[in-house]
């Protein structure tokens, strides 16, 4: 099936740094990428929906001045937690829809990102 | 807005025993429903999908699900449950995003499935 890739697994950063995730779809296209944020034990966390070549669109209470997310390509995504604090580590996730924006189209996984601040 | 809603938070079952995961969905439209699982520190893989036609949907790894539009459910199932498949369950609706002509997901809060030996 299709693979999607997140790098890094982990990372630790100092806070007040920034920090940057990407997100990968190895073997197919992915007009549209998808970043979560899950909480120890918790559900998945929509946080921003990007499409290639336009600006992100984020859910509410997400701070986009903090969570940069840029789409460059059809198979690279990137998060950049900006001005990292403690309370922002966490396990990041993004996800990949395969083919373009039409319906029924597969979303896939990447692995996640463990995000530590200290 | 659409919601799912996984009732149980932990379910045991021992190895070979049946399974069925709960799933209930609240959504507008025809929803596409999805499974998707979970092991501890990994990201998800996706078990299998509903968008139309049959039903009764078979996935991976042994797994089925049944779309029943009267009780807004999507349940999980597998016959005889393995060891390896102990890990995080979580349902989910693809609501269609007018904007761009596709589709979000939507998580339930996942149902945490422990097998006995």
């Amino acid at each position: 099936g299709a693979v999607v890739s997140q790098h890094p697994s982990w990372v630790i950063c100092k806070s007040g740094t920034s920090v940057k995730i990407e997100c990968r779809s190895l073997d197919f296209q992915a007009t549209t990428m998808f970043w979560y944020r899950q909480f120890p034990k918790q559900s998945l966390m929509l946080m921003a929906t990007s499409n290639e070549g336009s600006k992100a669109t984020y859910e509410q209470g997400v701070e986009k001045d903090k969570f940069l997310i840029n789409h460059a390509s059809l198979t690279l995504s990137t998060l950049t937690v900006t001005s990292a604090h403690p309370e922002d580590s966490s396990f990041y996730i993004c996800s990949a829809r395969e083919g373009g924006r039409g319906l029924g189209n597969t979303i896939y996984f990447g692995e996640g990102s463990w995000l530590t601040v200290v | 807005a659409q919601s799912v809603t996984q009732p149980d938070i932990h379910i045991t079952v021992s190895e070979g025993a049946s399974l069925e995961l709960r799933c209930n969905y609240s959504y507008g439209a025809t929803p596409y429903l999805f499974w998707y699982v979970q092991s501890p520190g990994q990201g998800l893989q996706l078990l299998l999908k509903y968008f139309s036609g049959d039903t009764l949907v078979q996935g991976i790894k042994g797994f089925e699900a049944e779309f029943k539009r009267s009780q807004s459910s999507f349940n999980l199932r597998k016959p005889s449950v393995h060891w390896s498949d102990a890990a995080e369950y979580f349902c989910a609706v693809g609501a269609r995003d007018s904007g761009a002509g596709s589709y979000q997901l939507t998580f339930g809060k996942g149902t945490k499935l422990s097998v006995i030996p």
